[in-house]
């Protein structure tokens, strides 16, 4: 079955230390996005991709980064420049170009402060 | 810019009892709308969708009418079940760009047996 893997689940930072999300497709999706969630709060866009080796920052990219060297892969790391990283992130993809196409998303991976 | 409001959880029923949710939104063009659904710990799943004016979204007995006068998508269910409970998303796509999608803040539901 096609879908969204992404890893790991839980996932726990020191201070000063950087930590990347994976976030994997087989959907054969143009596009991924990056999506942080805190609890009562919708979900904010961190950073999005529409194609191989292009990238986009969000509402609330700083003290994030992201490649796309791939169209399947869509990284998420988060640097010691976000202050406040503890939530839950979650990754999306969709065709592009489609406003009538819903996103599809992965189970999340949730990071916690140590 | 676009936004999406929900009605303010937690909402309670009863099993068994009619479910509204309400969902208005601001856009220019002629965005998609989406309810999403989110159990504990888990991604967001696709409920169901309309993509133009008076379309009508329906899926595991929920609804959503696309209406363009009113603004808004609200979600309804004639006899919700325990399993129903989770935490409801609605959402928009817009017509242009790069399609951004926007979320309202969701609505948690909990179902009593």
């Amino acid at each position: 079955d096609g879908g969204i893997t992404q890893s790991p689940k839980y996932l726990f930072r020191k201070e000063g230390q950087n930590v990347t999300l994976s976030c994997e497709q087989n959907l054969n999706h143009d596009a991924m996005y990056w999506y942080r969630q805190d609890p009562g709060q919708g979900l904010r866009l961190i950073y999005y991709s529409q194609i191989v080796n292009d990238f986009q920052k969000g509402d609330i990219a700083e003290g994030y980064s992201v490649s796309r060297e791939k169209k399947e892969s869509f990284p998420l790391t988060v640097t010691s420049a976000q202050k406040n990283p503890t939530a839950f992130y979650l990754c999306a993809s969709s065709i592009r170009d489609r406003e009538n196409q819903p996103q599809h998303f992965g189970d999340g991976t949730r990071l916690s402060i140590l | 810019g676009d936004s999406v409001t929900q009605m303010e959880g937690p909402v309670t029923l009863s099993e068994e009892a009619f479910l509204t949710i309400n969902c208005t939104y601001t856009a220019t063009g002629y965005p998609s709308l989406f309810w999403y659904v989110q159990y504990p710990g888990e991604g967001l799943q696709l409920l169901l969708k309309a993509t133009k004016a008076d379309d009508k979204g329906s899926n595991k007995g929920f609804e959503a009418t696309y209406r363009k006068e009113t603004t808004s998508f609200h979600l309804e269910k004639g006899s919700v079940q325990v399993s129903d409970s989770a935490v409801y998303f609605c959402a928009l796509r817009a017509s242009g760009g790069y399609q951004k999608v926007t979320f309202g803040t969701g609505t948690k539901l909990q179902v009593i047996p």
